[in-house]
């Protein structure tokens, strides 16, 4: 596609449940990142993908959170017994390491709040 | 551990004057440096970028600087716009293919 996207745009979640949100990257981009934004804050590095190589997984703050990424294509974040500090936009990003670049083009987010 | 760090969570400048954010970073190892703008509801947009190996980039109305013994890096806006209202973000690389972002700065230009 022309950019990336996030679906869904707004999700509003009860306590202890599960999420999954996903993000489509632009066609042929090689690495694929998840950052979080929560509120007042900074964009926080959750987890990197980059071809078949093993994703960088460092940033994940707890084992609830877990990606997948089928090859070069989508990626879905899952954040499993949501508790209310999950609540943030969850930024996907993508681009395409080999052209030397690393100018990020973000999709629009998941706002997520959970109640 | 707040290796990027934007320390002026605000800025507000005069529509045609001069705005100059600024970012400092504490990893020696970092290499390559962006500034992203993100208005809201929307996700940031790559902006402009500069090389450890140069202390200049200008695009437009656009400039970044860096000073590495410092470690140190500053966008230049000049002059700026209402349009330029948004909150940016300074972003660094090293050779783990991921960048770090500082807080960033809200920006208010008035006309």
């Amino acid at each position: 596609g022309a950019g990336v996207s996030q679906s869904p745009s707004n999700k509003v979640t009860e306590k202890g449940k599960d999420v999954e949100l996903r993000c489509d990257p632009i066609s042929g981009h090689t690495a694929l990142y998840w950052y979080r934004q929560r509120l007042g804050q900074g964009l926080e590095f959750l987890i990197y993908f980059q071809g078949n190589s093993a994703p960088d997984k460092s940033g994940l703050p707890s084992d609830r959170f877990s990606a997948e990424r089928t090859g070069e294509s989508v990626s879905t974040l899952t954040i499993q017994r949501t508790q209310q500090e999950d609540s943030a936009v969850y930024l996907c990003a993508s681009t395409d390491l080999g052209t030397g670049g690393l100018g990020y083009t973000f999709g629009s987010g998941t706002r997520l709040t959970v109640v | 551990d707040q290796q990027v760090k934007q320390n002026s969570p605000s800025l507000s400048v005069q529509e045609g004057r001069i705005s100059i954010l600024n970012c400092d970073y504490t990893n020696s190892m970092f290499d390559y440096f962006l500034w992203y703008k993100k208005y809201p509801a929307e996700g940031p947009t790559f902006l402009i970028s500069i090389s450890s190996i140069k202390d200049k980039n200008e695009d437009g109305r656009f400039t970044v600087f860096l000073n590495k013994s410092a470690k140190h890096l500053s966008l230049h806006i000049v002059p700026s716009q209402p349009g330029d209202s948004a909150v940016y973000f300074c972003a660094a690389s090293g050779n783990t293919g991921k960048l770090i972002f500082g807080q960033g700065t809200t920006l208010q230009v008035k006309p």
